[in-house]
């Protein structure tokens, strides 16, 4: 059964930096033509899509978000983790990873539950 | 950027009857466009990607078309389950740029 769990802090202050996690089970990253991402979507807005790693682990990155976000993996731990740097109230949100397979032909076919993550002081 | 235009913004329609979802791409995105649905408190969950492929487990009553810069997402016979948001995305480029709509809200009429 293929699963993709987040995590991270619910509240992070401004400025700060926000480290999201991305569990996945049931494939493997290193699998040929297999991506993983995330996308993010704020209270009552829609769905923006931040970063990319393929299965050989190039990174792709959304342009207006490109200097304050990293991905990167733990193929042993099976987990993708997300950084963003300098966080404001606009980047409240609900974070999602999702895995696209047949990458990049395809797109997303499943995210996780998604964690929300509060900016404020 | 590729922008994504959904239309309407809310769509009021009776259960049993037929919901027509518009989508539009600023530019050619071929049929490289997928349709999610969201619900609150769950993951997007994908309906129909490649234009009009339906996604594994999809009943065919969601059904896609268009390609190029016009799409159409129709669910026909709306069950109670179906009322939700509807999100298009476009992944026509690589490096990706993954654009989604704004979305459409179904809502009961």
């Amino acid at each position: 059964q293929v699963t993709l769990t987040e995590s991270g802090p619910a509240l992070v202050r401004p400025t700060q930096t926000l480290t999201l996690t991305c569990s996945v089970s049931g494939f493997f990253l290193t699998t040929s033509a297999l991506c993983v991402g995330w996308i993010r979507q704020p209270p009552g807005k829609a769905l923006e899509w931040l970063a990319l790693i393929d299965w050989n682990g190039d990174k792709y990155y959304s342009t207006s978000l490109k200097t304050r976000l990293t991905i990167s993996r733990d193929t042993s731990k099976n987990q993708v983790v997300l950084t963003m740097t300098n966080v404001d109230p606009v980047d409240t949100a609900t974070y999602y990873c999702g895995r696209i397979v047949n990458c990049p032909l395809w797109t997303f076919d499943i995210y996780g539950q998604g964690t929300m993550v509060t900016v404020s002081s | 950027e590729i922008v994504m235009t959904q239309s309407p913004a809310t769509l009021s329609v009776s259960p049993g009857d037929r919901a027509t979802l518009s989508c539009r791409a600023s530019q050619s995105v071929n049929r490289k466009l997928a349709w999610y649905q969201g619900k609150p408190g769950q993951a997007p969950r994908l309906l129909i990607y490649a234009a009009s492929t339906r996604a594994t487990g999809i009943p065919a009553r969601f059904s896609g078309s268009g390609s190029g810069t016009e799409f159409t997402l129709t669910i026909s016979g709306l069950q109670s389950e179906d009322f939700a948001v509807y999100y298009c995305q476009q992944y026509n480029n690589w490096p990706p740029t993954y654009t989604f709509g704004q979305g459409t809200k179904l809502e009961i009429k």
